[in-house]
């Protein structure tokens, strides 16, 4: 079984702090996403990564960086955190985008972010 | 800009009926196709894949897919009150690394 584990469930910070998500998946995928989930928008997505230190901005990039210095641990980034921040975020992974029956992500358990 | 539709809901069926979710996506390039379930404070989980026109079946859920309309649902035949949940529609265009785009997904509600 894939499995995709998150630093922390809940995370309280106040605004203007720096804040780290941190991602890891045991099962060797190369293909590692940040996505942000709230209601009434869906799931958005933030970033991803196809391979150890490259990264590629997804559709909400903004207020946003991330870190993969192994295969395995992709880390979001909020730079000066803000109230709009506040979200459920979650990681996901993926073997690769070929053949397409090895595109299927699977997704860690969120972490619910509050900015105060 | 990729999109894809889906009806919020609530979707409300008696239990042991079928439940029919319906989606639709804009970019005909697309190539995979998921359906994900997610209960409410939980991430999604992975229900069905599909990627050629027709049906695919896995148990209780069918997947249908026309990609000539665009079109993709997922049937759910004896629905139980266990799958009252939010079912996310999922397409992947292809051809590289991108990740995927989500409808807003259909509120499920099985009524025992």
């Amino acid at each position: 079984d894939v499995k995709v584990t998150q630093s922390s469930r809940y995370l309280v910070k106040r605004t203007g702090e720096k804040v780290f998500l941190e991602c890891v998946q045991d099962m060797d995928h190369e293909n590692m996403f940040w996505y942000r989930q709230d209601p009434g928008l869906g799931l958005r997505l933030i970033y991803f990564s196809y391979d150890v230190k490259m990264k590629e901005k997804g559709d909400i990039p903004e207020g946003y960086s991330v870190s993969r210095e192994k295969k395995e641990r992709f880390s979001l980034i909020l730079e000066s955190a803000s109230t709009n921040q506040t979200s459920m975020y979650l990681c996901a992974s993926r073997e690769g985008a070929e053949p397409l029956n090895t595109d299927t992500q699977y997704f860690g358990p969120g972490t619910r972010l509050t900015v105060l | 800009q990729k999109e894809v539709e889906q009806n919020s809901g609530p979707l409300s069926v008696p239990e042991g009926a079928i439940a029919s979710l319906n989606c639709t996506y804009s970019d005909r390039g697309s190539q995979s196709f998921f359906w994900y379930r997610q209960y409410s404070g939980k991430s999604p989980e992975l229900i069905m894949s599909i990627y050629s026109n027709g049906d695919k079946e896995d148990g209780r859920f069918t997947a249908q897919l026309n990609k000539a309309s665009q079109y993709v649902s997922l049937l759910i035949r004896d629905s139980q009150p266990s799958d009252s949940a939010t079912y996310l529609c999922a397409v992947n265009s292809g051809g590289g690394a991108d990740g995927l785009t989500f409808g807003k997904g259909t509120h499920l509600i099985i009524q025992p």
